[in-house]
């Protein structure tokens, strides 16, 4: 079945930039979308963005200027970058495949997680 | 942006019971595109029901999703003790996708 894993270090310094990969299993990240979500301790889920895999990205509008995701088809993988970083970033970071539609919105919901990776920012 | 709006915070059952649980958006959801999701303690959420009111794959009958326009509604019936958990509504009729607060069914 299909798996995600996220990955990246688990601390990062504050003004820094914040780096993960997703590797996804059990599926080729072609022809998909994939987004990276966070959720601050104790907070709602926060959509950051997604990528298609043609390469294609959408951000949200409250990160859209410290945000990079991009993929490596041949490892299979998605990643986030986010400059800037302050204790605000800290959160669980999730990669999420969106479930597919037949038009607009391209997908509707995330059908497949990944466990998360717990992200601190802090000096 | 959409802000959705879940109701009430925390819902406090007995297994066996009924559930019914409130999502609220400040904007009319297009077509729709309402979805739910399921989610235990240290574990990533799961997704339940989407476009309104279509089970997830796997996911038992005794959750039903329903509603439209602003006003969305999930119902656990027959609570089995692995329902208590967290539960977010999201939307992605308009961009930026959004996520509500929660509610918390605990025992």
């Amino acid at each position: 079945q299909v798996q995600l894993q996220e990955s990246g270090p688990g601390l990062v310094m504050p003004s820094e930039t914040l780096s993960l990969t997703c590797t996804v299993s059990g599926a080729s990240i072609t022809g998909h979308y994939w987004s990276w979500i966070r959720q601050p301790p104790g907070k709602r889920l926060e959509w950051i963005g997604y990528i298609h895999g043609s390469g294609s990205t959408k951000y949200n509008p409250s990160l859209k200027s410290r945000v990079t995701m991009s993929l490596d088809t041949s490892k299979n993988q998605i990643s986030l970058s986010m400059t800037s970083v302050t204790p605000a970033s800290t959160a669980v970071y999730y990669c999420a495949r969106g479930r597919l539609t037949s038009g607009y919105p391209p997908f509707d919901s995330f059908d497949i997680w990944g466990h998360g990776t717990m992200v601190t920012v802090s000096s | 942006e959409i802000v959705l709006t879940q109701s009430p915070g925390t819902l406090s059952l007995s297994p066996g019971e009924g559930a019914t649980l409130s999502c609220r958006a400040s904007q009319s959801v297009s077509s729709s595109f309402l979805a739910w999701y399921q989610q235990r303690p240290g574990q990533a959420p799961r997704l339940l029901i989407y476009r309104t009111s279509t089970r997830a794959t796997g996911i038992p009958d005794r959750f039903s999703g329903s509603g439209s326009g602003t006003d969305f509604t999930l119902t656990i019936s027959r609570l089995e003790p692995e329902d208590f958990a967290v539960y977010y509504c999201q939307q992605y009729g308009t961009s930026p996708l959004t996520f509500g607060q929660g509610t918390k069914l605990e025992i």
